[in-house]
């Protein structure tokens, strides 16, 4: 059964750093390009950051870019998320997701909540 | 960067009713290759988003059959044939031909009248 459980969200003041994890198991996560997706509370899905099998190819959405990182350990099936100047406006949970129109299926974990508040 | 535009916003619907929601992009869908990368989802109340539909008509594994996406171009529709009590939910539409960004509708809230 595939899963992916993020872990790592929690309370951060603003100008703050967070790091999100998201552990993968029951596929082989080596083979696959992986996604972060937020939504912010009783709002809509929004795309962050997308990266692929190598990680040599990354791409940000603009809210995020230069102040979020995203990184990957295909020996760890593990995929992260580097997050630097926090504001109230990155207060989300917090999706990663394997495949979006992949034939094989659209997998979200559970989320992690991040709240950003002083 | 392609702007998916839902409508409605807000769907109330009486069980075992029919149900329609529209999803426009601001420009065409189709890619290079041929297809037209369009899928909605559905968020049931405190879960993740599940996908029920992807390259606009294909059902995924363990969705009802009550459930079809039609549409080309800039229009697409997300259609229920007959309602059930477990379809509340929020329903989003999005694309992948043109990326980056990958963009979401904003969300059509399904309720039981």
């Amino acid at each position: 059964e595939v899963q992916l459980v993020e872990s790592g969200g929690g309370l951060v003041q603003p100008g703050g750093s967070l790091r999100l994890s998201c552990a993968a198991s029951g596929f082989t996560f080596s083979s696959y390009n992986v996604n972060w997706v937020r939504q912010a509370p009783g709002k809509g899905l929004e795309w962050l950051s997308y990266i692929s099998i190598t990680s040599k190819t990354i791409h940000y959405a603009d809210s995020v870019r230069g102040r979020f990182t995203v990184s990957r350990d295909n020996a760890k099936s593990s995929l992260y998320l580097q997050m630097n100047g926090l504001g109230v406006e990155d207060t989300a949970v917090y999706y990663c997701v394997r495949g979006f129109i992949s034939s094989s299926g659209s997998y979200w974990g559970q989320g992690t909540l991040v709240t950003v508040s002083s | 960067d392609v702007v998916m535009t839902q409508s409605p916003l807000s769907l109330p619907v009486t069980l075992g009713q029919p149900a329609s929601i529209s999803c426009r992009s601001s420009q065409s869908l189709v890619h290079t290759d041929g297809n037209t990368y369009l899928a909605w989802f559905q968020q049931r109340p405190g879960q993740s988003p599940r996908r029920l539909i992807y390259n606009v008509s294909n059902r995924d594994s363990g969705v009802p059959d009550r459930f079809s996406g039609s549409g080309s171009g800039t229009d697409f529709t997300l259609k229920i044939s007959r309602v059930e009590a477990e379809d509340v939910g929020v329903y989003y539409c999005m694309q992948v031909t043109h990326w980056p960004p990958i963009t979401f509708g904003q969300g059509t809230r399904l309720e039981i009248k």
